[in-house]
């Protein structure tokens, strides 16, 4: 059972374009939505993550939007570029501090 | 530093053999972790340690187990391979435990349970 639920599955996007990953979650009593990025044959890293006391984040090209009334919170990638084709995961900490993925999108930039 | 090591990098394995995971941090961190992504699903933690010694089940514990007798190295047994364990698994390590401490993740081992 997914305790945190991500789409789209995979992603399409000209170099330049907008990329839009989503995430939605059940469990109020997650404290913090980290966001990992992972190319091929290496494990993931951490990208970037917010609290839920925040509504956005951004660290350059790469932004979260939080909606905590909606238990929402997407990443957006501004002016993709080829070096950002990898594999994104949301996720989700509670208080007991396991981690809850997401099933994960794979962003494609094409040239 | 070399971060969070693992291997082997690949393995085949038939059903019912055993085989161990290594994985090492060089990092000094107190918490271990490990993960199996299977595709399509994202990361389920299998096993984790809070430090030399200690040891708790993650969300899926069965058919693996675990030992920590030292801060830097954390292995994961397979006692009794079967094609459900056919997965990339990755070790990973935090300092603390605290929702703002990251995970460091190692580069995974590819499993194949034939």
């Amino acid at each position: 059972q997914q305790q945190v639920k991500q789409s789209p599955q995979s992603l399409i996007v000209q170099k330049g374009g907008i990329s839009i990953i989503n995430c939605a979650y059940e469990n109020t009593a997650f404290d913090y939505f980290p966001w990992y990025q992972q190319f091929p044959g290496k494990g993931p890293a951490l990208l970037i993550a917010i609290r839920p006391d925040v509504s956005e984040k951004k660290e350059g090209r790469f932004t979260i939007s939080f909606n905590k009334s909606a238990k929402q919170f997407s990443l957006h990638i501004m002016d993709s570029q080829p070096g950002d084709s990898a594999t994104y995961f949301c996720a989700a900490i509670p208080n007991d501090y396991k981690l809850s993925f997401g099933a994960g999108t794979t962003v494609t930039v094409r040239a | 530093n070399a971060g969070v090591t693992q291997t082997p990098k690949f393995r085949i394995l038939k059903i019912g053999q055993s085989m161990t995971l290594q994985c090492a941090q060089d990092m000094n961190h107190n918490y271990m972790y490990w993960y199996r992504q299977d595709p399509g699903m994202g990361l389920k933690l299998i096993y984790y340690s809070v430090g030399a010694g200690i040891t708790d089940k993650g969300e899926v514990p069965n058919g693996y187990n675990v030992s920590r007798s030292t801060t830097e190295d954390f292995p994961l047994r397979l006692e009794l391979a079967a094609p459900s364990q056919t997965s990339v698994y990755f070790c990973a390590s935090s300092w603390g435990q605290g929702v703002t401490d990251t995970q460091y993740f190692g580069p995974g081992t590819r499993l194949t349970v034939l």
